[in-house]
């Protein structure tokens, strides 16, 4: 079976802070797909990144950038210099051959100003 | 340009009374879904299209079905609206990751 952990459930940070949203998969498989979505208050999902399991870069766009730890199971997300805009509730997710995608509970980040 | 587009944005139906919402896709992908998403919880997989073929989730309710005309349509029916069925409901289509619409938002009175 597949699971996805986000242990934090909200997370509230002033401006300009970077803040790092964790995910832990469980999965069998040795072959899978991690992704991360955020979805703002109008209610769509909004791809942020897709990432192989033979893939563990790190990876850097703009503000954001995803630290995948196939040792830990590990699939981190940082926002750098966080800002207003980027409130929202982040979802990690996983895909294997076998089975759907499977969401995490999802984490609220609040961006104060 | 959306290529996703879910009809309407919010829905409002009386307890009991059926109701149809819409999704229509301009990719061109073979595999539709449909999402229930209630407040503050993860979407959950109601059912999904590979072309034609559909495929329930084990722990679908009856109440909920679906059709899918063609490739760019897919419609869900909830047969007769329960107030546990208001939610954000979420279409989307995969290639090599999920495309989701906007997700019609559902209030049952």
């Amino acid at each position: 079976a597949q699971k996805v952990t986000q242990a934090q459930t909200e997370i509230s940070v002033v401006e300009k802070e970077d803040v790092t949203l964790d995910c832990v998969y469980e999965t069998r498989d040795t072959t899978y797909y991690l992704f991360w979505y955020k979805q703002p208050p109008s209610g769509e999902l909004v791809f942020l990144i897709r990432r192989n399991s033979f893939d563990e870069q790190n990876e850097i766009s703009g503000r954001y950038s995803w630290n995948f730890q196939k040792s830990t199971s590990s699939f981190n997300f940082t926002i750098t210099a966080s800002q207003v805009v980027d409130s929202a509730v982040y979802f990690c997710a996983l895909e294997t051959s076998g089975s759907r995608l499977t969401f995490g509970e999802g984490t609220q980040l609040t961006v104060n100003p | 340009d959306a290529m996703v587009i879910q009809n309407p944005r919010y829905q409002v139906t009386q307890f009991g009374k059926p109701v149809t919402l819409s999704c229509s896709q301009t990719l061109n992908h073979n595999v539709m879904y449909w999402y229930q998403q209630k407040s503050s919880q993860a979407p959950k997989l109601l059912f999904h299209y590979y072309d034609k073929d559909f495929n329930n989730e084990a722990d679908t309710p009856d109440n909920f079905q679906s059709r899918r005309p063609n490739t760019s349509f897919c419609f869900l029916d909830i047969r007769s609206p329960g107030l546990g069925d208001a939610a954000m409901y979420l279409c989307a289509t995969s290639r090599d990751r999920l495309y989701f619409g906007a997700g019609t938002r559902l209030s049952v009175l």
